[in-house]
């Protein structure tokens, strides 16, 4: 069974834009979660998406946005880039009725 | 919300010697009690997990305690290995597997010497 699975690996932007990550979870699994991971901050949760629609949030502002599609796959977005948000973007996908997270390798954002 | 903390924050122990890395929360519901390793350039990945109705378990050389009284659990890694040189998370939670969302530890980082 193929992982979850993160594009692009590595980005670079420039404050200001925005930005679009993709995420392709384990087959079979209606659940997607992303995190940011930080050196200062940690990880910490964005939100999670369950059968195309958000079921969880956590505390960042509304320029962190994201989509689920109906083949599970999910994309997360990032408007008005800030020096903030250099961060590793992580993706987990999760089975009904499991609570063990698989995650991606996730996507380096690095803004400038 | 839940308050995790994780200590210690880094942990240096010669190839062979055991480490423990214990976690602390807050939520009195929380029931479920993963440990998470991240290795450089991946994803974390889950190693082994509890539940509030047991108290130790055991796989191979790693271990995972829970005190639900002091509201901490703690994993144990013995005769470690260089391989076992990584960034461990705890991530209580309610488990009800229903949703994706974990609060993390800050993150232990273990250094195995050879």
């Amino acid at each position: 069974k193929a992982g979850v699975t993160q594009t692009p690996r590595y980005l670079i932007k420039t404050r200001g834009q925005q930005v679009t990550l993709s995420c392709s979870p384990i087959s079979g699994h209606r659940s997607v979660s992303w995190y940011q991971q930080t050196p200062g901050q940690g990880l910490q949760f964005l939100f999670e998406y369950f059968s195309e629609t958000q079921r969880n949030k956590g505390n960042f502002p509304g320029r962190f946005s994201g989509r689920q599609f109906s083949n599970s796959r999910s994309e997360m977005n990032v408007s008005t880039l800030e020096l903030g948000d250099s961060a590793l973007y992580l993706c987990a996908s999760g089975g009904q009725g499991s609570d063990e997270q698989y995650f991606g390798p996730g996507t380096r954002l690095t803004v400038t | 919300g839940e308050n995790v903390e994780q200590h210690p924050s880094t942990l240096s122990v010669q190839e062979g010697d055991s480490a423990v890395i214990k976690c602390t929360y807050s939520d009195s519901a929380s029931n479920y009690f993963p440990w998470y390793k991240q290795e450089l350039g991946k994803g974390p990945q889950l190693i082994i997990d509890i539940r509030s109705n047991v108290g130790e378990k055991k796989d191979q050389r790693i271990a995972v305690t829970l005190n639900k009284t002091a509201k901490h659990f703690s994993l144990h890694i013995t005769e470690t290995q260089p391989e076992d040189s990584a960034v461990y998370f705890c991530a209580p939670g309610h488990g009800s597997g229903n949703t994706g969302k974990l609060i993390f530890g800050q993150g232990t980082t273990l250094q195995v010497k050879p």
